[in-house]
């Protein structure tokens, strides 16, 4: 399975954007790019998913690169509920079709927003 | 409400014991999954279930089991073999055959070993 790479930890303040990266280089063409974010003892929450287009939606802006080896998660105005973990997670095709239902979480990306 | 409902929110097992955790959902969702997270650490695949009475292991399945009799439920049981059990479980739960469908997560069950 394609795995995912991203920071431990970043830091960002109140009001800021703040740009989340992850590197995905075994990517396969049909794998879609998904990302989740978990506050403090809850479950992982939807926040985006893409195939090749940048992709908006009302919680954050998703960037792909060209070859798709790397996106990045935009938050554009942090807020301190913005403050979790986020984690980048490859959703795979098999073949003949269908989808991958083994997905692999990381440890994701720790998000500190300060006031 | 749809959603997913896991119950109960902390759960104590004493040595020994099998505890059963509870997953339900009314998303009229196919697939559901479990999965264990300690603390600081990513979250690791217990079992996954594509559909009704069907179900595979993911990468940490010794020491648990499942069932899927019915779509909306899909109870996970921490056995006396599992010697690590203190962990946080999450189930989910996600459409079938689309793999830009997302999934949705219950808000998780604090097993404690006493």
């Amino acid at each position: 399975d394609a795995k995912t790479t991203q920071p431990n930890s970043m830091e960002s303040n109140e009001e800021e954007p703040v740009h989340l990266p992850c590197n995905h280089s075994t990517i396969s063409g049909t794998d879609y790019i998904h990302w989740y974010r978990q506050l403090p003892s809850q479950g992982p929450e939807y926040v985006i998913h893409g195939l090749t287009s940048n992709v908006n939606n009302r919680m954050a802006s998703l960037a792909i690169a060209e070859d798709r080896k790397s996106s990045t998660l935009i938050l554009h105005r942090a807020t301190l509920r913005d403050a979790a973990v986020y984690y980048c997670i490859l959703r795979a095709t098999l073949r003949g079709g269908g989808s991958n239902y083994k997905l692999t979480f990381g440890k994701g990306t720790l998000l500190t927003v300060n006031p | 409400d749809g959603g997913i409902t896991q119950s109960p929110k902390y759960l104590f097992r004493k040595e020994g014991q099998n505890v059963t955790l509870s997953c339900e959902q009314n998303l009229n969702h196919d697939a559901m999954y479990w999965y264990r997270q300690d603390p600081g650490q990513g979250l690791r695949l217990i079992y996954y279930s594509q559909i009704v009475n069907d179900f595979q292991k993911g990468d940490i399945a010794e020491g648990y089991s499942v069932s899927r009799e019915k779509k909306e439920s899909f109870p996970l049981t921490v056995t006396s073999a599992q010697k690590n059990p203190t962990a946080f479980y999450l189930c989910a739960s996600s459409g079938r055959g689309d793999y830009s469908e997302k999934l949705f997560f219950g808000s998780g069950t604090q097993l404690s070993v006493l």
